[in-house]
């Protein structure tokens, strides 16, 4: 198993560029999920989903869409970059039952906007 | 919302004990959970408790009171391999009550010396 992964490992942009950041699992966990990391802080959760069509929005969705397809993906979409984007972003992933509900996160992508 | 407290930073010797503390206000509250994060990795899951009382783990032992709103992790016999940042995380169970909604605290930074 692979587990969780994310492409790419790092990107710069510009800003006002957009582009996806992809994540995939193959668990099949119905839980999938995206965090933002900035230098020194919490895991701030952007959006998650709870099987393929269905998603909602955490703390911080602004600037960003996603959608479930597949329930191994769930691409993040920056619809246009701004510096405040510039941040660490992290998938992740679990069952959506279970004794501990143990989140598998991916390696994580460092996101640069100038 | 979710807001939860912890101690930003805690500096111990090899083989000693730290308490990292946790306190959480929640409109929803279906566990605790405890991430350990290394610097410039993916947060890795250390524990879960869903009701009062003392989960043990190895060195690892984490502690929930849902009355105080309250909970705490226990690191004993602390080895180099400890430094790292731990966060505390309140589960809730988000859209069609079928998720793994995870909100985290700010991280407390864990620096283990010789």
């Amino acid at each position: 198993n692979a587990g969780v992964t994310q492409t790419p490992k790092f990107q710069v942009l510009k800003t006002g560029q957009s582009m996806t950041l992809q994540c995939a699992q193959d668990m099949n966990h119905e839980y999938m999920s995206w965090y933002r990391q900035d230098p020194g802080m919490g895991l701030r959760l952007i959006h998650y989903s709870v099987g393929a069509g269905i998603t909602d929005q955490g703390e911080v969705p602004n600037g960003y869409n996603v959608s479930r397809s597949t329930t191994e993906d769930f691409p993040l979409r920056l619809l246009s970059a701004a510096p405040s984007q510039t941040s660490v972003y992290f998938c992740a992933s679990s069952h959506t039952g279970g004794a501990t509900y143990e989140q598998y996160f991916g390696p994580g992508t460092r996101l640069t906007v100038t | 919302g979710q807001s939860l407290e912890q101690p930003s930073e805690v500096t111990a010797v090899e083989g000693a004990i730290v308490q990292i503390n946790c306190t959480y206000q929640t409109s929803g509250f279906y566990g605790l959970s405890w991430y350990q994060q290394h610097d410039g990795g993916a947060p890795t899951f250390l524990s879960y408790n869903a009701l009062d009382g003392l989960e043990e783990t190895g060195r690892f032992s984490s502690f929930l009171s849902r009355s105080d709103s309250y909970g705490y992790l226990l690191l004993q016999e602390l080895q180099m391999k400890d430094s790292a940042s731990y966060f505390c995380a309140v589960r809730d169970r988000g859209i069609k009550a079928a998720g793994n909604k995870l909100t985290f605290g700010g991280g407390t930074r864990v620096l283990v010396k010789p």
